[in-house]
């Protein structure tokens, strides 16, 4: 079955300790994504990578990392987490970057405490 | 800076009452228009592409039109089960976001029965 999978699901943490979120996605795509979604403000794009070993900041990258160092993987990394990095995020992926519809993970729910 | 604007935020619709859900939009040159619908805590599902003005698609009781400036979502004798946050997202054709999605806030449409 072609998806994406994102772990956790659900994670609870404390203010600056590390944690790295997981997408990996069984469909050969080139292009993968994570965004942040919060009521209001709807889904914001963080990090975007068109290949492996290439990535690209989307509108609010400010405290996260990403690498692609393989094409079905593409972890979110938060060095020094933060009560406003409290929110849901969703990796998705996508057959190239341009005009492609893109496939979405099933979220993870991180609070910060 | 794209910009999307989605209109109204929240629609409440007997079963059977068509309507439409719109979506404004300001991007240098657009590369694609995209329409997702989400499920509540679930990630954002693709409906539609649209690339051109003029350009129409549909999908059971949905059909997405496009002009210049803006989209049309029209839900023709809505059912219960079309209940959902339906998204608009726009990908510019060139610059620095070429890459880039951006989201609206979404609709959140309500059908009762």
């Amino acid at each position: 079955e072609a998806q994406v999978t994102q772990n956790p699901r659900y994670l609870i943490t404390v203010t600056g300790k590390k944690l790295t979120v997981t997408c990996s996605q069984n469909m050969n795509h080139e292009y993968m994504s994570w965004y942040r979604q919060d009521p209001g403000l709807g889904l914001r794009q963080i990090y975007y990578s068109m290949n492996v070993e290439v990535t690209d900041k989307g509108d609010v990258p400010e405290g996260y990392k990403v690498s692609r160092k393989e094409k079905r993987n593409f972890p979110l990394i938060l060095e020094s987490p933060s009560p406003n990095q409290t929110s849901l995020y969703f990796c998705a992926s996508s057959r190239q970057g341009y005009s492609y519809e893109q496939y979405f993970g099933p979220g993870t729910r991180l609070t910060v405490t | 800076e794209d910009q999307v604007t989605q209109s109204p935020e929240a629609l409440r619709l007997q079963e059977g009452e068509s309507s439409s859900l719109n979506c404004s939009y300001t991007v240098s040159g657009l590369r694609g228009l995209f329409w997702y619908r989400q499920d509540p805590g679930k990630g954002p599902e693709f409906l539609f592409t649209l690339y051109s003005a003029g350009e129409e698609k549909e999908k059971e009781r949905l059909k997405a039109t496009l002009t210049k400036k803006e989209s049309f979502l029209h839900i023709t004798a809505p059912k219960p089960e079309d209940s959902a946050t339906y998204l608009c997202a726009v990908q510019a054709i060139s610059g620095a976001g070429s890459y880039q999605l951006t989201f609206g806030k979404g609709t959140k449409l309500s059908v009762i029965p």
